[in-house]
C-alpha cells in the first residue's frame, strides 16, 4: 500500500480560483516536502514543514503540517497559469532505521481560462 | 550556480539491451539520491549515495540495476539487460545535508523508453 496518500488525483481549476490538495502519510511523519514538477522536468522545491502545526507561505501557495493527524494540505489562493503541474508531497519516513524520503503519487493541476 | 545535470535527456532501447545514465550533481553536494519515476506515479528512491559510499539500495533490483559514484562525485545508472517495465523517467538528486533528508536538487531526468 501507498505510504503517501494524495488527493485528488486530478484537479481542473479555472483561473482565479482556490484551490487545496492533500497528504496523508500512513506513517508518523518526521518532515513533510511539497515540491512541483512540470512534464517532462525534474522536481522543484516548494516547501519544507517540521514541525505540528507548521504553515509556511510563498506567493500564493500555502502549506500546513498537521502532525497529529499525520496530514498536511497545499493550498493555491487566486490560481495562475503558471501554477498548472504536478504537485507531489514528500516525508521524511523511517524503514528500518533509515529515513527515507518517499513521494506520494502526486495530483496534476490544470488551470483553464 | 550550476544545477543538477543529468544525460542523456531521453533513451529509446529495445528490452535485453544496456543503457546508462550520467548524473553530476550540484559541486559541494555530499549526498546523490537515483530516482525512478513510472508514469502516473511519484518518484520511488532506487539509490542513496552518501559521497562514494551506498546509504540505501534496498529498492535497487540488484540482478539488472547497478550504480556507481566514483571519487564521490558524478555517477552513473546502468541497467543490463532492460525490461519493458523499466520504461520511466530517472532522475538524479543531490543535496548537501550530510546526515538525513532535507531540500534535494532534481535535475531533468532521462527519459527512456524500452520496446
Amino acid at each position: 500500500s501507498q505510504e503517501l496518500e494524495q488527493s485528488p488525483q486530478s484537479l481542473i481549476v479555472q483561473e482565479g480560483k482556490n484551490l487545496t490538495i492533500n497528504c496523508t502519510s500512513s506513517k508518523t511523519l518526521y518532515g513533510l516536502y511539497w515540491y512541483k514538477q512540470k512534464y517532462g522536468e525534474g522536481l522543484i522545491f516548494l516547501m519544507m514543514l517540521q514541525k505540528g502545526g507548521e504553515e509556511k507561505s510563498h506567493e500564493k501557495i500555502t502549506a500546513k503540517l498537521d502532525e497529529k493527524k499525520q496530514q498536511s494540505s497545499l493550498h493555491i489562493t487566486a490560481s495562475q497559469p503558471s501554477h498548472a503541474g504536478i504537485y507531489l508531497c514528500g516525508a521524511d519516513i523511517q524503514d528500518f532505521g533509515n529515513e527515507k524520503l518517499t513521494f506520494g503519487t502526486g495530483t496534476r493541476l490544470t488551470i483553464i481560462p | 550556480e550550476a544545477g543538477v545535470a543529468q544525460s542523456p535527456r531521453y533513451k529509446i532501447i529495445e528490452k535485453r539491451q544496456s543503457v546508462a545514465f550520467w548524473c553530476n550533481p550540484i559541486s559541494g553536494h555530499a549526498t546523490l539520491y537515483w530516482y525512478q519515476q513510472i508514469l502516473g506515479q511519484g518518484p520511488k528512491l532506487l539509490i542513496q549515495f552518501q559521497n562514494n559510499g551506498v546509504v540505501d539500495d534496498s529498492q535497487l533490483p540488484k540482478d539488472r540495476f547497478s550504480a556507481e559514484r566514483l571519487k564521490g562525485v558524478d555517477s552513473t545508472l546502468k541497467i543490463q539487460p532492460a525490461k519493458l517495465e523499466d520504461s520511466a523517467v530517472y532522475l538524479c538528486a543531490s543535496s548537501p545535508k550530510k546526515y538525513g533528508n532535507e531540500k534535494l536538487f532534481f535535475g531533468s531526468g532521462t527519459q527512456l523508453s524500452v520496446l
